[in-house]
């Protein structure tokens, strides 16, 4: 199993582009998420998905859109980047919903927007 | 508000020795409390997760403790190792609602040969 992976690594965007990132797991899992990583702060939630079709809000979603069409797939998109997005993005996926359930992380995105 | 703080914020020892990490949570009402590992440009993974039924729980060299009453935590690494360097994470879940966990800022562990 390649367990959870992102696309891409490394990414500049300008300010007001708009891009995608991408993170799919192959391990069945109902739960994914994202999170940003900012120095100086712990994880943040941005978006969540408990299964495919259902996507939920996390404590910063302004300026991010998610969709979870298929249950392996869940990109989260920025509409106009903001240097205020400047960040280490991470997506993670659990068996199902519920803290219990271990979370297992992608490798990251680190998106600067200049 | 849902807080979780970490001391100290960064440590260096010295390999073959022990050391303890602090956790301290306001989070309310407590479901559980993992601890992860978070090495330098990776994505953090889980060491540990306890109830607030579990005192303490062990995985390898490493052992959380827990204490529910007083909202405190600590990871305890012994005979550390370099690959030991990374950051160390606290996160604590409520229980009920939406999942959405609170993260601390982690503390840096460096080891030295």
């Amino acid at each position: 199993n390649a367990g959870v992976t992102q696309t891409p690594k490394f990414q500049v965007l300008k300010t007001g582009q708009s891009m995608t990132l991408q993170c799919a797991q192959d391990m069945n899992h109902e739960y994914m998420s994202w999170y940003r990583q900012d120095p100086g702060m712990g994880l943040r939630l941005i978006h969540y998905s408990v299964g495919a079709g259902i996507t939920d809000q996390g404590e910063v979603p302004n300026g991010y859109n998610v969709s979870r069409s298929t249950t392996e797939d869940f990109p989260l998109r920025l509409l106009s980047a903001a240097p205020s997005q400047t960040s280490v993005y991470f997506c993670a996926s659990s068996l199902s919903s519920g803290s219990s359930y271990e979370q297992y992380f992608g490798p990251g995105t680190r998106l600067t927007v200049t | 508000k849902n807080q979780v703080e970490q001391s100290p914020q960064s440590l260096i020892i010295l390999e073959g020795k022990n050391c303890t990490l602090q956790c301290n949570y306001t989070v309310s009402p407590f479901s559980n409390l993992r601890w992860y590992k978070q090495d330098t440009g990776r994505g953090p993974v889980s060491l540990t997760i306890m109830t607030f039924s579990e005192n303490t729980k062990s995985n390898g060299r490493y052992t959380a403790t827990l204490d529910a009453d007083t909202k405190q935590s600590s990871l305890h690494i012994t005979a550390s190792q370099l690959s030991d360097s990374a950051s160390y994470i606290c996160v604590v879940s409520a229980t009920g609602g939406s999942y959405i966990p609170t993260f601390g800022r982690g503390t840096s562990l460096i080891v030295h040969p």
